[in-house]
């Protein structure tokens, strides 16, 4: 079984809809990370977690919330889909090594 | 200018073939680095490691080069199947570590 899954794996929504997309790791890590990923801008930050009471911000955050459901969940929500968010988005794990291990991303399309 | 750069590519080279990837960094207090392989709508997985006096795995080999801001990757004897995208990571230290992905380098082994 794969260390760090998501779900949904595709999803298609519409503008304004709310979604959530859901992280579990079976590594043991405390760190967790949510990214998106876009043509020719690479992976960027959205929010991290360094344990279950800890959440900061990321580099693109606005329009994201996060929850930190338990030491191996982590859920990334949108609450007002917009077509802008259209992306790969990818959860990681990490330990203290700082080596970064990725679920298979969910491909999301906001129409 | 941007904190992680480097060439898209995509670098075109035939099978057997040595090719180089270089990936510049802006911020000199920046500690650790690594490169990632990421496969056509795959997670990022980790390579290698990139070590102040440079490391060799098998037929890669990364460098860095702390005075000139940048880590290299080098290939040697080309397979087919290290066609993918390079992503340099770096890690920056100081009020929280900090880490930042490069947009990736496109290599495609050709026969």
């Amino acid at each position: 079984d794969a260390d760090v899954t998501q779900t949904p794996r595709n999803r298609i929504t519409k503008t304004g809809k709310r979604i959530m997309l859901e992280c579990s790791q079976t590594k043991g890590h405390d760190r967790m990370y949510w990214y998106r990923q876009d043509p020719g801008l690479g992976l960027r930050l959205i929010y991290y977690s360094f344990d279950v009471k800890d959440i900061n911000k990321g580099e693109i955050s606005d329009g994201y919330s996060v929850s930190r459901q338990a030491q191996a969940k982590f859920s990334l929500s949108l609450e007002s889909a917009i077509p802008n968010q259209t992306a790969l988005y990818f959860c990681a794990t990490s330990d203290l090594a700082r080596e970064q291990f990725f679920g298979p991303g969910t491909r999301l399309t906001v129409l | 200018r941007k904190e992680v750069e480097q060439d898209p590519g995509p670098f075109n080279v035939p099978e057997g073939a040595t090719v180089a990837f270089n990936c510049t960094y802006s911020n000199s207090a920046s500690q650790s680095f690594f490169w990632y392989r990421q496969d056509c709508r795959k997670e990022p997985k980790l390579l290698m490691s990139v070590y102040s006096s440079g490391n060799e795995d098998g037929r890669f080999t990364a460098q860095l080069n702390r005075a000139s801001q940048y880590i290299s990757l080098l290939i040697r004897d080309s397979k087919l199947s290290d066609s993918a995208t390079y992503l340099c990571v770096v890690i920056t230290t100081g009020g929280g570590n900090k880490l930042t992905f490069g947009t990736g380098t496109q290599l495609k082994v050709e026969l």
